[in-house]
């Protein structure tokens, strides 16, 4: 089955930082998606993007399908942004999201 | 529009017993998937209901089962509980149409069930 790598596998920063968040996949997708998962366990939709850009606030992410990656970037990072970060990518002709391990994002103030 | 929500938000089981999870879709969804998530690592997909009827299952025994009713509603039921069972069941619902089953999935907040 299809792979999905991310990385860093952790990351402390301080309020107000930028951070590169990268997911690289093992197979051609027909569905990436980028989630953000709270304290509580909710997985929060960031971004469906399988391919291009997009932007929403202080988020952005970028997905080269040709390539095998995509990119989010957190822009003036506050605390509320700390959390797990997961991708997940569903393959051709696959009902299902194989998700990554996560990048554990801690923002200090 | 109502998002998806899953009950209980929490259950404590014992070995050997059988628990039942809910899942309403988000309104104009027809499509529910199940997934597993053990602490500290990503959700595992269990299996996928669409129009009732089981469509895509993962590495999971026969014991996980799952139920799906014509208001898109969805059950997942596992037997013979195991410690291993402990984990944050998560429920995404999502819209298929003809056979495109790649469309975003939006997802409750989770079950989360510990088995003693």
């Amino acid at each position: 089955g299809i792979q999905v790598e991310q990385s860093p596998p952790d990351l402390i920063l301080q309020e107000g930082a930028n951070s590169t968040l990268r997911c690289n996949f093992s197979d051609s997708v027909n569905n990436l998606q980028w989630f953000h998962q709270n304290p509580w366990g909710q997985l929060i939709n960031l971004f469906y993007i399988p391919s291009g850009t997009k932007q929403n606030g202080r988020l952005s992410a970028t997905t080269v399908a040709t390539e095998r990656y995509s990119l989010l970037y957190i822009s003036s990072s506050q605390t509320t942004d700390s959390g797990v970060y997961f991708c997940a990518v569903a393959g051709f002709g696959n009902e299902k999201l194989t998700f990554g391990t996560g990048t554990r994002l801690t923002i200090i103030p | 529009e109502t998002g998806v929500t899953q009950s209980p938000t929490h259950l404590i089981k014992t070995r050997g017993q059988q628990v039942t999870l809910r899942c309403s879709s988000q309104s104009g969804h027809n499509t529910v998937s199940w997934y597993q998530q053990a602490l500290g690592q990503g959700p595992q997909f269990i299996f996928q209901y669409y129009r009732e009827e089981e469509n895509g299952r993962g590495n999971f025994p026969p014991r996980f089962s799952g139920l799906q009713f014509p208001n898109y509603s969805s059950e997942l039921n596992v037997n013979a509980l195991e410690l291993d069972d402990s984990a944050l069941y998560l429920c995404a619902s999502s819209t298929a149409s003809g056979r495109v089953f790649y469309n975003e999935q939006f997802f409750g907040p989770g079950t989360r069930l510990t088995v003693l």
